[in-house]
């Protein structure tokens, strides 16, 4: 259990369409990243989050963008969706040492 | 991109029997992560070893790391049937961002 919520578990959109996934965690780390992992892959890095600030960018286009609140949950959105953005989404929290500590992730279908 | 490649891609061994897979990077890191990941779900840290380091043990698990060959490997000894799972090293760089990335995966199969 790593204190970690990310909603919803499961979304399906349609192309074109804009999304919003969440993510929390029970100790309000002031350092949140999120990753994209399509089917039969590694993890992707997107972005990351510090103190409600961009701190880092993946490859990934400024239509993925993302949020960070002063409780320290955050949100990742994403605009005109296209097919090959279907995968899991992952957020992880960094623990004092640098590991991660991941969510079960939002699983997204785009159709 | 992927930053690093786990070796072999997939692996089915008999429970009791020790399993190793490898990794290997390309850049340089400050520390290098192996995580464990069940079918569809988040993914759960096992272990880190940092660049100076040759040598980390944990329960079952034991990890070197060779930053001359920019590798790693992983060995999980008396595997059990819960060791199934996809395996993935991560790298560390230095550039403060704390930018993990990670590898393509072994997937593990324990057969009872």
């Amino acid at each position: 259990e790593t204190g970690v919520t990310q909603s919803p578990t499961h979304l399906i959109k349609t192309r074109g369409q804009q999304v919003t996934l969440r993510c929390s965690s029970q100790s309000g780390h002031n350092t949140v990243s999120w990753y994209q992992q399509a089917l039969g892959q590694g993890p992707q890095f997107i972005f990351q989050y510090y103190r409600e600030e961009e701190n880092g960018r993946g490859n990934f286009p400024p239509r993925f963008s993302g949020l960070q609140f002063p409780n320290y949950s955050s949100e990742l959105n994403v605009n005109a969706l296209e097919l090959d953005d279907s995968a899991l989404y992952l957020c992880a929290i960094q623990g004092w040492t640098g590991e991660l500590f991941f969510g079960e992730g939002s699983r997204l279908t785009v159709l | 991109s992927q930053q690093g490649e786990e070796d072999p891609q997939a692996l089915s061994i008999q429970e009791g029997e020790n399993a190793t897979m490898n990794c290997s990077y390309k850049t340089s890191i400050n520390n290098l992560q192996w995580y464990r990941q069940n079918s569809g779900r988040g993914l759960v840290h096992l272990i880190l070893i940092r660049s100076n380091e040759r040598e980390k043990h944990s329960g079952r698990l034991r990890v070197t790391l060779d930053t001359s060959k920019k590798s790693s490997s992983l060995l999980i000894t008396a595997s059990r049937a819960a060791d199934t799972a996809s395996y993935f090293c991560a790298t560390g760089n230095t550039s403060g961002t704390y930018k993990y990335i990670f590898g393509t995966g072994t997937r593990l199969k324990v057969l009872a």
